[in-house]
């Protein structure tokens, strides 16, 4: 049963442009969403993460925007740089962080000069 | 602080046979989970621990996988005869048992089974 679902599955975006990755959820218990970066031969690493008691967060160059009446999230990239080409991945968990995640299936993000 | 340590990288192994891997975890950290990722998919969950108690199970891990963290700091994941579909990367993470707090992974162990 996948319970995070994770759009598009590639995505190329032109330097300077905005990469925008959404991602819907299943399980109304989830109250902790997170993304992690993946680069290839690594473990991911967390990048910026939200709770549903906020509709937005921002930090530097990345935003996560929450709907939870649609049960929807998304990362978006501001100022795309070639070293942001990478996976990412969306995440979901209950109990405030405290449990295993469930993650999407990923995004794979080129980022042309 | 190393970060999460797991061993070795790399694996290659003959089906049948038995595989054991090593996760050190970040030292302040009491949550160690383990997950397993395949080519162009996101990590699942196999279980975690909360100090030395392995407090949740994922229908994933089947009875040839075992895990332990015995004196709740290092953990091993163990399979036992190995098969083909076993191939992926196995990735161990670590955090704190608090609120909103962040998972730490490894740069996990690429099982191969041939």
């Amino acid at each position: 049963q996948q319970q995070v679902k994770q759009s598009p599955q590639s995505l190329i975006v032109q330097k300077g442009g905005i990469s925008i990755i959404n991602c819907a959820y299943e399980n109304t218990a989830f109250d902790y969403f997170p993304w992690y970066q993946q680069f290839p031969g690594k473990g991911p690493a967390l990048l910026i993460a939200i709770r549903p008691d906020v509709s937005e967060k921002k930090e530097g160059r990345f935003t996560i925007s929450f709907n939870k009446s649609a049960k929807q999230f998304s990362l978006h990239i501001m100022d795309s740089q070639p070293g942001d080409s990478a996976t990412y991945f969306c995440a979901a968990t209950p109990d405030t962080g405290r449990r295993a995640l469930t993650f999407g299936s990923g995004t794979r993000l080129q980022v042309q000069p | 602080d190393t970060g999460v340590s797991q061993d070795p990288r790399h694996k290659i192994t003959k089906r049948g046979q038995n595989v054991t891997f090593r996760c050190d975890p970040i030292s302040e950290h009491n949550r160690l989970y383990w997950y397993r990722q395949t080519l162009g998919q996101g990590p699942e969950f196999l279980t975690y621990f909360q100090n030395e108690a392995q407090l949740e199970k994922s229908r994933l891990l089947s009875d040839r996988f075992s895990a332990e963290r015995p004196k709740g700091s290092f953990s091993t994941l163990e399979i036992q005869r190995t098969e083909q579909g076993d191939s992926a990367m196995y990735l161990c993470a670590s955090s704190r048992s608090t609120q909103n707090t962040e998972a730490f992974f490894g740069q996990g162990t690429r099982l191969t089974v041939v």
